[in-house]
């Protein structure tokens, strides 16, 4: 399983573009990347997977440059609502998952 | 998209006690499902791999008599706190694993808050 490294936390203003990078040097061929969101005291809510190249939802998009060693998880124009802690996970889709301490995005009115 | 439910949202019970708290997939199949534990304002951590027909694997410091799970179909997992202490407190949060063409990845619950008094 791969390690993860993202900033502890981020703050951010509405309307805003927010871009959190996160870090995974040892990354495996068959590893992806995922990312969710989690609210307190809810559980985790998935955004975005992507393997390499960029991949974009309704919500988010991702970048994973070639060498797949980090990658950004792009929001676009944040509200208030998007407050909350964001986690990078990396490792084989069907695996289990070990989450890291994940990175608590603060938005600003 | 996939559905996962728990049962009960919360549960308030008297030290010594046991809670049974059941983990469901609602719209799909899951031969795979986790159990995860979050205390205030830290990360999720794992406890155990829950496997359908199967003995669950328990992560390292996790005990398998305390924490009892039983997976036993395809969308039903549960997860059993014996003689619940105020220290087995926390939110228990479980996963299945859901392949689909575009995305192939974990499904959360909803979470469990288990306060012990």
């Amino acid at each position: 399983l791969a390690k993860t490294t993202q900033p502890i936390s981020m703050d951010s203003y509405e309307g805003q573009e927010v871009n959190i990078t996160c870090s995974h040097n040892n990354i495996a061929t068959n590893d992806y990347i995922t990312w969710y969101q989690q609210f307190p005291s809810q559980g985790p809510r998935f955004i975005i997977q992507g393997y390499k190249t960029k991949v974009t939802n309704e919500v988010a998009s991702l970048f994973i440059p070639a060498d797949r060693k980090s990658s950004t998880l792009s929001l676009p124009r944040v509200s208030l609502s998007d407050t909350a802690v964001y986690y990078c996970l990396v490792g084989a889709r069907d695996d289990k998952i070990i989450f890291g301490k994940g990175t608590r995005l603060h938005i600003l009115p | 998209g996939a559905v996962v439910s728990q049962h009960p949202s919360r549960v308030i019970c008297k030290s010594g006690t046991s809670v049974k708290i059941e983990c469901r997939s609602l719209d799909f199949q899951a031969t795979t499902m986790f159990w995860y534990r979050q205390f205030p304002k830290k990360s999720l951590m794992l406890m155990a791999t829950s496997n359908e027909g199967s003995k669950a694997t328990y992560e390292q410091g996790v005990e398998k008599d305390k924490f009892l799970i039983n997976h036993a179909s395809l969308t039903l997992s549960t997860l059993t706190v014996t003689s619940a202490h105020p220290e087995d407190s926390s939110f228990y949060i479980c996963s299945a694993h859901w392949g689909a063409e575009n995305t192939d990845t974990q499904y959360f619950g909803p979470g469990t808050r288990l306060t012990v008094l």
